[in-house]
């Protein structure tokens, strides 16, 4: 199974603050890398999708970038309802695979 | 408006079976695959299994934590979604969501991704 770890696991960030978060696949995954964004009591929803393309309706101010090993998923200016878990997903290997998540809470 | 409604959890004893229905809407069912999602209470995302569309044969995959207990099937007809969850242990336990396995091809190969989600349901293993 590809492994797939995100850091940091949580994050304090104030509104307007710039934030990144990583995630790193235990082997090459190319540009198969997805990105979901999940609010308490509520389902996951697609973010990002082949490491940078913007799923349809997502704010401008999320982006993704990264190939190979190494994925980046920034927010540019975060707003309240920002506030959330984010998981990454390689979709390289038809068995895919979450990352652990990471906490984005209020500062 | 694509929808995705999940029924059928509930409370159940270790070793005992049951079967989730995902009833969709919105979209041509029979062209696109589905997946199982589950989340352990304060955990993370754990992908169960999914079902390919007819056209790419009906097959299935699982994960291995669930492999030989849990069965995926799909009625077109109904364009629903099912998952037959047998000998269960209370780390089977989790909030289980249905997802449409959206996707595409381009020179690189096969892009797919979980574009849209039910809102789940629970549920609970335990005596």
């Amino acid at each position: 199974d590809i492994q797939m770890t995100q850091s940091p696991s949580s994050l304090s960030a104030s509104v307007g603050d710039r934030v990144t978060i990583t995630c790193r696949a235990s082997q090459s995954i190319s540009s198969y890398l997805n990105w979901y964004q999940q609010k308490p009591g509520k389902a996951p929803k697609l973010l990002i999708y082949a490491a940078s393309s913007l799923q349809s309706g997502v704010p401008s101010r999320f982006s993704g970038s990264g190939s190979g090993t190494d994925f980046t998923l920034t927010i540019s200016s975060l707003q309240p309802e920002d506030f959330a878990t984010y998981y990454c997903q390689q979709s390289y290997s038809t068995l895919p695979t979450f990352g652990q998540g990471t906490k984005l809470e209020i500062k | 408006e694509v929808q995705l409604v999940e029924s059928g959890g509930g409370l159940v004893q270790p070793g005992r079976s049951l079967r989730l229905s995902c009833t969709a809407s919105g979209f041509t069912f029979g062209d696109y695959a589905m997946s199982w999602v589950r989340q352990a209470p304060g955990k993370g995302l754990e992908w169960v299994g999914f079902i390919r569309s007819k056209a790419y044969g009906g097959t299935t995959e699982y994960a291995a934590s669930v492999k030989g207990r849990f069965t995926i099937s799909r009625d077109d007809s109904k364009s629903i979604a099912y998952l037959q969850m047998n000998s269960l242990k209370t780390e089977d336990t989790a909030v289980y969501y249905c997802t449409r396995r959206g996707g595409y091809y381009d020179s690189s190969g096969y892009f797919y991704y979980f574009d849209y989600w039910g809102q789940g349901t629970l549920v609970t293993v335990s005596s």
